[in-house]
C-alpha cells in the first residue's frame, strides 16, 4: 500500500505568515490528493481536491500544489481561524489513506 | 441544505456488534460514491470503507476487513456499517462521507466505545 507522510506534525506561525504543509506518497498519485481542515472540536472539512483545485467557499488564501509523490498546502497569509490540524489523503485507489495531520497554531 | 446524520453509536463489550446508520438529504444520494471514516480519541482521520453509488463496489481497510459490512439502501437515502468482532482499537468517532473529488460532506459523527 501507498503511504502518506506530512511535514511538519506541527508548527506555530504568527498572523500573516505564510505557511506551507508538504505530503508525500511513497508512490506516485498523479494529482489525485485531497486537503481537509478540522478545527479543535470539528468536524473536518474539504479544502481542495485534485491537488490544487479550491473546494467552493474555501478563502483564497489556501491553495495546493504539486503532483506524483510530493504535494504542499500553503496559506499565505495565516488568520487566527486557521488554527486547526490539516490532513492530505490519496484518492488514486483504495485504501484512500489520511496523512497523520499536521497541526498549525498561532504563535 | 446537503447533510448526512449518523446514528447508532454506543457501548459495546469486545467481541460485540453495533450497526451504524447514515441518513442524506439535500442531494440525490443515489448519485454518490459513500464512506466511513474514524477517528480514535486524540489520533487522526483512518478511512474505514467505501462504496460505490450503486453498490457494485465495496472497499474496506484492512483494519477492518472480515468483521466491518457496509451497505446502502437508495430508496431510504441510507448508508449502513455493519460492526461485528468489535475490538478496543474500534473506539473512535464514525464520520459518513460523501464522496465527490474529495469528502466533500461529512456528519457529526456517531461515538462507538468498545470496552467490558
Amino acid at each position: 500500500d501507498i503511504q502518506m507522510t506530512q511535514s511538519p506534525s506541527s508548527l506555530s506561525a504568527s498572523v500573516g505568515d505564510r505557511v506551507n504543509i508538504t505530503c508525500r506518497a511513497s508512490q506516485g498519485i498523479s494529482n489525485s490528493l485531497a486537503w481537509y481542515q478540522q478545527k479543535p472540536g470539528k468536524v473536518p472539512e474539504l479544502l481542495i481536491y485534485a491537488a490544487s483545485t479550491l473546494q467552493s467557499g474555501v478563502p483564497s488564501r489556501f491553495s495546493g500544489s504539486g503532483s506524483g509523490t510530493d504535494f504542499t498546502l500553503t496559506i499565505s497569509s495565516l488568520q487566527p481561524e486557521d488554527v486547526a490540524t490539516y490532513y492530505c489523503q490519496k484518492l488514486n485507489s483504495v485504501p484512500l489513506t489520511f496523512g497523520p495531520g499536521t497541526k498549525v497554531d498561532i504563535k | 441544505e446537503v447533510q448526512v446524520v449518523e446514528s447508532g453509536g454506543g457501548l459495546v463489550k469486545p467481541g460485540g456488534s453495533l450497526r451504524l446508520s447514515c441518513a442524506a438529504s439535500g442531494f440525490t444520494f443515489s448519485s454518490y460514491s459513500m464512506n466511513w471514516v474514524r477517528q480514535a480519541p486524540g489520533k487522526g482521520l483512518e478511512w474505514v470503507s467505501s462504496i460505490s453509488d450503486r453498490s457494485e463496489y465495496i472497499y474496506y481497510a484492512d483494519s477492518v476487513k472480515g468483521r466491518f459490512t457496509i451497505s446502502r439502501d437508495n430508496a431510504k437515502k441510507s448508508l449502513y456499517l455493519q460492526m461485528n468482532s468489535l475490538r478496543a482499537e474500534d473506539t473512535a468517532l464514525y464520520y459518513c462521507t460523501r464522496f465527490s473529488d474529495g469528502f466533500d460532506v461529512w456528519g457529526q459523527g456517531a461515538v462507538v466505545t468498545v470496552s467490558s
